[in-house]
């Protein structure tokens, strides 16, 4: 299994502002998940995060919207770049464990943006 | 990967079996199916996953035809804590290149005193 910590869990911020959200796992996996859910709605994945190499985005979703780093195997960050209120989601981190048939994922953060 | 059909919606009351059924006609040959439930604010948590007939495990079980063009995720005599959002996906291949989750609709389960 796999425990996932996300940070922060929650945050209002003004328009035209980036936030950083952290991802950090308790032990080292290949490919970490990043995803985004309205209010109300279903989980959409933004881009997958591999060590070394660039992050690979979904359609619709673009690397100046949200930057992704990954420094190393069990951590990871993903910037929201000068938001709006449509960017107010919570996104949620995720990854699979090693040797698991299964994804985990983190608690999530729940950004408002005023 | 292959699309998924579940019902928006179900209510239930406490103690009975309920059965939630997803239509994936589109499954290919190497794709399984699972299942996840996510209360909220909170992940999405894994639940069962199957590639043909019957899987049953402490929480639930997962029964699968033949054709595998639908599969009924079966949660026996649930109490008011099972009240989540369930979600069925199909073309997750673990172990292999690609991981990613791709997440329908989910059917909103809604169990009642």
């Amino acid at each position: 299994s796999a425990v996932i910590s996300q940070k922060p869990s929650r945050d209002i911020c003004q328009r035209g502002t980036s936030l950083t959200i952290q991802c950090q796992v308790d032990s080292q996996v290949t490919m970490m998940f990043w995803y985004r859910q309205q209010p109300g709605q279903s989980l959409t994945l933004i881009a997958t995060a591999n060590q070394g190499s660039e992050a690979t985005y979904e359609s619709g979703f673009v690397i100046d919207k949200f930057p992704i780093s990954r420094p190393n195997l069990t951590f990871s960050t993903l910037t929201v770049s000068n938001m709006s209120p449509e960017d107010s989601s919570i996104y949620l981190c995720s990854v699979e464990g090693v040797g698991d048939t299964e994804a985990f994922f983190g608690q999530g953060t729940r950004l408002t943006v005023v | 990967l292959a699309k998924t059909t579940q019902p928006i919606s179900m209510d239930s009351y406490e103690g009975q079996e309920v059965n939630i059924t997803c239509s994936h006609n589109n499954i290919a040959t190497n794709d399984y199916i699972t299942w996840y439930q996510q209360f909220p604010s909170q992940g999405p948590r894994f639940i069962i996953q199957g590639y043909k007939t019957k899987v049953t495990n402490e929480v639930a079980s997962l029964f699968i035809p033949a054709d595998r063009k639908s599969s009924t995720l079966s949660l026996p005599r649930v109490s008011l804590s099972d009240t989540a959002v369930y979600y069925c996906l199909v073309g997750v291949q673990y172990g292999g290149a690609t991981n990613k989750l791709i997440f329908g609709t989910g059917t909103l389960l809604a169990v009642q005193p």
